[in-house]
């Protein structure tokens, strides 16, 4: 069975403080990594593709580890605003469509 | 990014009825679109691939005589909730994908149903 695992949380964490989510995925064959941010009942939205030589954007930062076939989110200098769910996302692989998603990892930060 | 818009936002429906939901690419083309569904607390599952002009292909457990699918056009798919029932309650999405640099997918902002 294809999955992705996340702790669910929720992270407390003050505002201005740097946290890190992991997640980690079963299916091989996956190629792409995402991370999207999903608001209380509203679509996902994209935050950053993950790339094997790990990549930056801002205050968000991504790795990926295929051996251990591990994603990590690291968020610097926290801001009310970032606090959301954050969804670990990889395709499926094999010539398959479609996106397997883990359940989120619910941040609040607090002022 | 891309741009996907959903119709209707939200939906109450009886039991027993159908529901049609309609997925549009605003700004451009997609040869796939995806449908999925998320329940409370719930991570997205991807329900069927919809592909322009074939037939979706659906995920197992997801039956294709209730949740019907067409892909007509370039920048439409949608997806019809047949002889809905309460359980079939939930926050039904769909992407586009877009191939461009890094394949990824663009989501609709999705429609509540709720079947009484």
């Amino acid at each position: 069975r294809k999955e992705v695992e996340q702790d669910p949380g929720p992270f407390n964490v003050p505002e201005g403080a740097t946290v890190a989510f992991n997640c980690t995925y079963s299916n091989s064959a996956s190629q792409s990594f995402f991370w999207y941010r999903q608001d209380c009942r509203k679509e996902p939205k994209l935050l950053m593709s993950v790339y094997s030589s790990g990549n930056e954007d801002g205050r968000f930062t991504a790795q990926l580890n295929r051996a251990s076939q591990y994603i990590s989110l690291l968020i610097r200098d926290s801001k009310l605003s970032d606090s959301a769910t954050y969804l670990c996302v990889v395709n499926q692989g094999g010539g398959a469509d479609g996106l397997t998603f883990g359940k989120g990892t619910h941040l609040i930060i607090q002022p | 990014g891309a741009v996907v818009s959903q119709h209707p936002s939200r939906v109450i429906c009886k039991s027993g009825t159908s529901v049609k939901i309609e997925c549009r690419s605003l700004d451009f083309q997609a040869t796939t679109m995806f449908w999925y569904r998320q329940f409370p607390k719930q991570s997205l599952m991807l329900m069927a691939t919809s592909n322009e002009g074939s037939k979706a292909t659906y995920e197992q457990g997801v039956e294709k005589d209730k949740f019907l699918i067409n892909h007509a056009s370039l920048t439409l798919s949608t997806l019809t909730v047949t002889s809905a029932h309460p359980e079939d309650s939930s926050f039904y999405i769909c992407s586009a994908r877009v191939l461009a640099g890094v394949e990824t997918q663009y989501f609709g902002p999705g429609t509540r149903l709720l079947v009484l």
